[in-house]
């Protein structure tokens, strides 16, 4: 895959609040999509991923849906905390290279 | 015990110089990748190996070189450094090829040219 779009840019929510942010892609045949979190000054790292064969996956406060028939997928966080405030990138994987697209990312500022 | 490493963690230097920057990772994994994060923190994949084999070579200038003596690192080598060549470049490594498997980031190595 190409071409990833990534939104909103920016992001602010109280702390308790849901946060929601989508991603949409162009290559029918990708089939891999992750989602990474890097806090301010450090590395970006792997907070959840989904399969094409899964519509949906939730790991405790995080949680991902997939649309394939509309190439879009969404990362979910439920009653967010300021230590979730970070940039969050998705990512995906096409069915016919090795490389992994990101999206510009979004920055998450949950506010106390 | 650190996963994937990188050296040096910031890097300044002048326009025209020719610098490199060294990764390791001790995980055992077979694929390693270079990827460019710019001001605006987009992070675009440059270069992969696997098994010491390039297998993805992004359109990137040929100034930027990168070479694996062996499966656990992966190094690189830009010649002629150009201030928008300014950015933290990311060293990652994966079990292997396969999607599933998630890519571990080193810490970055910051590189500012003046």
């Amino acid at each position: 895959g190409e071409n990833v779009e990534q939104h909103p840019s920016t992001l602010s929510v109280q702390e308790g609040d849901s946060a929601v942010i989508k991603c949409t892609y162009s290559d029918s045949a990708s089939n891999y999509f992750p989602w990474y979190k890097q806090e301010l000054g450090k590395r970006p790292q792997l907070i959840i991923d989904i399969r094409s064969n899964v519509g949906e996956k939730k790991d405790q406060r995080i949680a991902v849906t997939l649309n394939k028939t509309a190439k879009h997928f969404s990362l979910h966080i439920t009653e967010t905390q300021p230590e979730d405030s970070a940039v969050y990138f998705c990512a995906e994987r096409g069915g016919s290279n090795y490389k992994l697209t990101f999206g510009k990312g979004t920055l998450l500022t949950v506010n106390p | 015990d650190t996963a994937v490493s990188q050296t040096p963690k910031y890097l300044v230097t002048q326009m025209g110089n020719d610098k490199s920057i060294k990764c390791e990772q001790n995980l055992g994994h077979d694929t390693m990748y270079w990827y460019k994060q710019d001001s605006k923190k987009f992070l675009k994949i440059m270069f992969s190996y696997n098994n010491k084999e390039l297998i993805i070579n992004e359109t990137v200038p040929n100034r930027f070189s990168p070479k694996s003596p062996d499966k656990a690192h992966l190094n690189l080598h830009i010649n002629s450094l150009e201030l928008g060549d300014s950015a933290v470049y990311f060293c990652a490594s994966s079990q292997d090829t396969r999607p599933s498997y998630e890519q571990y980031f080193g810490p970055g190595t910051r590189l500012t040219v003046t």
